[in-house]
């Protein structure tokens, strides 16, 4: 079975850093690329950026590039989502995703709360 | 990038009546393998995405033959022919074809 596990809520300080993680299982890892949503309070779904396992290439969508880093470690199954300076407006759940063969988002980890306040 | 419109915002249906979602893509989907790329999801409360329809007009694995999805150049259709209360949610449109991958801005699917 397919599974994209992510850690654990997180509450932190505006300027804090942050790393969260999607260990995948069930699949070979490096055959999908890995993206990240984001997903404000109430609000719709936002695509951050994706990574191929296979070159661990990331590409970002201009909304969240410079802001946010994603990068890979093939040999755990484990992409993350990491920022070096934290926002208020960063609060939101965060999900990774797996890109199917016609780039579906097929399937999908529980999601990361983030919450950041001073 | 490819913006995604879609409408309407919300819907408030009476089971067993049809329901449809529009979504327009600013630029063509059509990928050169003939395909246009454009998925369908929906979001249950609580719950993540789920995709209904792939690359405009299949179904995926499970889901009721009541979900139908059509395409016409850059117009885009999601089609329930009769609401049952399992279908509230909020519906998204998803441009697959060129990175960043782009979402419509949704529609509450809600049941009268």
């Amino acid at each position: 079975e397919v599974q994209l596990v992510q850690s654990g809520a997180e509450v932190k300080k505006p300027g804090e850093s942050l790393r969260i993680s999607c260990k995948g299982s069930g699949y070979s890892f490096s055959d999908y690329s890995i993206s990240w949503i984001r997903q404000m309070p109430g609000k719709g779904l936002e695509f951050m950026g994706t990574i191929d396992p296979r070159n661990s290439y990331a590409t970002y969508s201009p909304s969240f590039q410079g802001h946010v880093y994603i990068s890979i470690d093939k040999s755990i199954s484990t992409a993350y989502l990491e920022w070096s300076s934290l926002k208020a407006s960063d609060t939101a759940m965060y999900k990774c995703v797996r890109l199917g063969k016609w780039n579906d988002l097929d399937h999908w980890g529980q999601g990361t709360l983030v919450t950041v306040s001073s | 990038d490819i913006v995604m419109t879609q409408s309407p915002l919300s819907l408030a249906v009476t089971p067993g009546e049809p329901a449809s979602i529009s979504c327009r893509s600013s630029q063509s989907l059509l990928h050169s393998n003939g395909y246009n790329y454009l998925h369908w999801y929906l979001q249950k409360p609580g719950q993540s995405p789920q995709v209904l329809i792939y690359l405009g007009s299949n179904r995926a694995s499970g889901v009721p033959d009541r979900f139908s999805g059509s395409a016409s150049g850059t117009d885009f259709t999601l089609r329930i022919s009769r609401v049952e209360a399992e279908d509230v949610g909020m519906y998204y449109c998803m441009q697959a074809l060129q990175p960043p991958l782009t979402f419509g801005g949704g529609t509450k699917v809600e049941i009268k």
